[in-house]
């Protein structure tokens, strides 16, 4: 089946540094990924939507000076967290429907952010 | 808009118990695409059933059903024999018909399940 692989899975850095998050479609094309937060024991809040070529659309009360997205190519997204502080440390996820416009979403493994 | 509703925030069965872990959702689509995932210890998302709501058959997956109430706006998971890999929280999504979501999820707050031994 369709794999989308994310890396870093656990990263920790020092408050103020950047962080990029890259999500990849190993075997498919992924017009459009979605990027997500997800806090302990929540669900999942979507952060921003983006499609390969043209700029992300940020969700409400998300930053997108603080939260770069960058989608340059039909297998590459990034989610870089610029001059992280220790409330960005969460667990991100991308998701894409790929380019077969299935219903069913790819979901890559996820990053473990922790800022100190 | 739309909106999904978990009202259990967490359960816990004994192992080859059946579970139901209820869904609500709120819509005035007609047309629209119904999931539960899962999501075990490792975080990795799993789906593990879909419904199309012009299907009037519900959904069946192994040891997965649902019991889909179009009018009643409800989509239950029936876990049967449950495992212990069973364990995860897990998650009810609403979708529109892609056309008009770009595929975007529309999420519920989760129930965490607990398979005991």
């Amino acid at each position: 089946g369709a794999v989308v692989s994310q890396h870093p899975s656990w990263v920790i850095c020092k408050s103020g540094t950047s962080v990029k998050i890259e999500c990849r479609s190993l075997d498919f094309q992924a017009t459009t990924m979605f990027w997500y937060r997800q806090f302990p024991k929540q669900s999942l809040m979507l952060m921003a939507t983006s499609n390969e070529g043209s700029k992300a659309t940020y969700e409400q009360g998300v930053e997108k000076d603080k939260f770069l997205i960058n989608h340059a190519s039909l297998t590459l997204s990034t989610l870089t967290v610029t001059s992280a502080h220790p409330e960005d440390s969460s667990f991100y996820i991308c998701s894409t429907p790929g380019t077969g416009r299935s219903e069913t979403q790819y979901f890559g493994p996820g990053t473990r952010l922790l800022v100190l | 808009a739309q909106t999904v509703t978990q009202s259990q925030p967490e359960m816990s069965v004994q192992e080859a118990e059946t579970v139901t872990l209820s869904c609500t959702y709120d819509t005035s689509e007609s047309n629209y695409y119904l999931f539960w995932y899962k999501q075990p210890p490792s975080r990795q998302m799993i789906l593990v059933i879909r419904q199309e709501a012009y299907k009037q058959q519900n959904a069946t997956e192994n040891r997965f059903s649902v019991n889909f109430q179009k009018a009643a706006k409800s989509f239950s998971l029936k876990i049967s024999d449950s495992q212990l890999g069973d364990t995860a929280m897990y998650f009810c999504a609403f979708m529109k018909p892609p056309g008009d979501s770009n595929y975007q999820l529309i999420w519920g707050a989760g129930t965490k399940l607990i398979i005991k031994p």
